[in-house]
């Protein structure tokens, strides 16, 4: 069956501290695909990354890096000095091969505020 | 490139009243998706067209809940009668080629109040 665990419902940090964002997922298929939406308070999602199941390099962009490890079935996502403007939910999602519709399941999501 | 829209942005009703949804995706995009995001949880796929025609409604609670989308472009949503439980934001997300390959851009969703 297909989940996604983001244990951290809400994280409180101060401004330029480094964050990390825990998420697990579990899935049958070998080809899938795992996601990672920022939600602000206006309410859209907002699209982060993308990453397949067959890349296993970790990312980085400005701030923001991620960590895909299949041995352990985690994505998780490190904001490195956070700012003000990184408060949000972030949601971590998974989506499995393409005769799945790529309909998105989704994480519970994970409260993030970041105090000046 | 003008994003997804949905209209009302808000929206508050008595229960066992009816109320519907609009979504116009971005332009050109095939795949069309509603999920509904109750207040504390992810968001939840209800439906998902490709062009006019239905991929995937297996969550939609169809005693009550209906979608469409003609001409494949825009789409409503209904719900007919709404229960208390229907209170959520409701997003409307489209895709421009084949999922989960191309990303779903979301948009700003209808906040519904049953009461």
């Amino acid at each position: 069956a297909q989940k996604v665990t983001q244990a951290q419902t809400e994280i409180s940090v101060v401004e330029k501290e480094d964050v990390t964002l825990d998420c697990v997922y579990e899935t049958r298929d070998t080809t899938y695909y795992l996601f990672w939406y920022k939600q602000p308070p206006s309410g859209e999602l907002v699209f982060l990354i993308r990453r397949n199941s067959f890349d296993e390099q970790n990312e980085i962009s400005g701030r923001y890096s991620w960590n895909f490890q299949k041995s352990t079935s985690s994505f998780n996502f490190t904001i490195t000095a956070s700012q003000v403007v990184d408060s949000a939910v972030y949601f971590c999602a998974l989506s499995e091969d393409y005769n799945q519709g790529g309909k998105l399941i989704f994480g519970q999501g994970t409260e993030l505020s970041v105090k000046p | 490139e003008a994003g997804v829209a949905q209209s009302p942005r808000y929206k508050i009703i008595e229960k066992r009243q009816s109320v519907a949804f609009w979504c116009n995706p971005i332009s050109g995009h095939a795949t069309l998706y509603w999920y509904q995001q109750i207040l504390g949880q992810g968001p939840k796929l209800l439906i998902q067209f490709q062009n006019n025609g239905v991929v995937d409604d297996s969550q939609l609670p169809k005693d009550r809940f209906s979608a469409e989308r003609l001409k494949g472009v825009d789409s409503t949503l209904k719900i007919q009668p709404a229960k208390l439980e229907d209170s959520a934001v409701y997003l409307c997300a489209s895709c421009l080629g084949a999922p989960p390959y191309n990303e779903q851009f979301f948009g700003p969703g209808t906040r519904l109040t049953v009461l």
